[in-house]
């Protein structure tokens, strides 16, 4: 079973455009990743927030984690072209068990 | 430092024949991971390994797919008798003896199609 939902399905934006990437999930988790897939290859990770935490920065990425309303969200500034990929929360439970979302399909126009 | 190896990265076979996928894991890693990706979904979880010992193995289906571990190091995924369904992209990954708690290292993936 899929545990993280994504929102969107599908994002298209211009270069220079920030890009916003909502997850949902049901049951309390330890952490929450989110990894980028470019077509074709394997998934890389990309940050990681953990349940006590509601705010990460890593270079243009921006992640938030709301545990009260049980939803993060992924903030890409400035987008580039090479952003072009699927990306995916993943959430850890209380079981430990890592489980994805069905991803996000995020297309950057140059 | 070299990433998650695995092979081959594409396989053709028709429904019925049995097919194999090889994972060598990032060095130092314990923990090592075959997922299921279909096309359109995110990955899901087969089995996980720590050291040459299954943690996890509740989603694989047993009856046809099989993995082994059997030094700790490498890892073969085998399918047989292979069903349509399975056309799947094959992850492996690795992580540091955290296991799920952290972050996790994929290979480039081994694409199957059945026909």
């Amino acid at each position: 079973s899929q545990q993280g939902e994504e929102d969107p399905q599908a994002l298209s934006i211009q270069e220079g455009e920030n890009a916003t990437m909502n997850c949902s999930y049901k049951t309390s988790i330890n952490n929450l990743q989110w990894y980028r897939q470019n077509s074709g290859r394997g998934l890389v990770h990309l940050i990681l927030i953990r349940s006590n935490e509601r705010e990460k920065h890593s270079g243009r990425l921006r992640v938030t984690l709301d545990t009260s309303k049980k939803s993060s969200s992924l903030l890409i500034t400035a987008s580039r072209a090479a952003d072009t990929a699927s990306y995916f929360c993943a959430t850890t439970g209380a079981n430990s068990k890592l489980t994805f979302g069905k991803g996000i399909t995020l297309s950057v126009r140059p | 430092e070299a990433g998650v190896a695995q092979s081959p990265r594409y396989k053709i076979i028709e429904k019925r024949q049995s097919v194999a996928f090889w994972c060598n894991p990032i060095s130092g890693h314990a923990t090592l991971y075959w997922y299921q990706q279909i096309l359109g979904q995110g990955p899901k979880l087969l089995i996980q390994f720590q050291n040459n010992g299954v943690v996890d193995d509740s989603q694989l289906p047993k009856d046809r797919f099989s993995a082994e571990r059997l030094k700790g190091v490498d890892s073969t995924l085998k399918i047989q008798p292979a069903k349509l369904e399975d056309s799947a992209v094959y992850l492996c990954a690795s992580s540091f003896p955290g296991g799920h708690t952290g972050e996790l290292f994929f290979g480039e993936g081994s694409r199957l199609t059945v026909l």
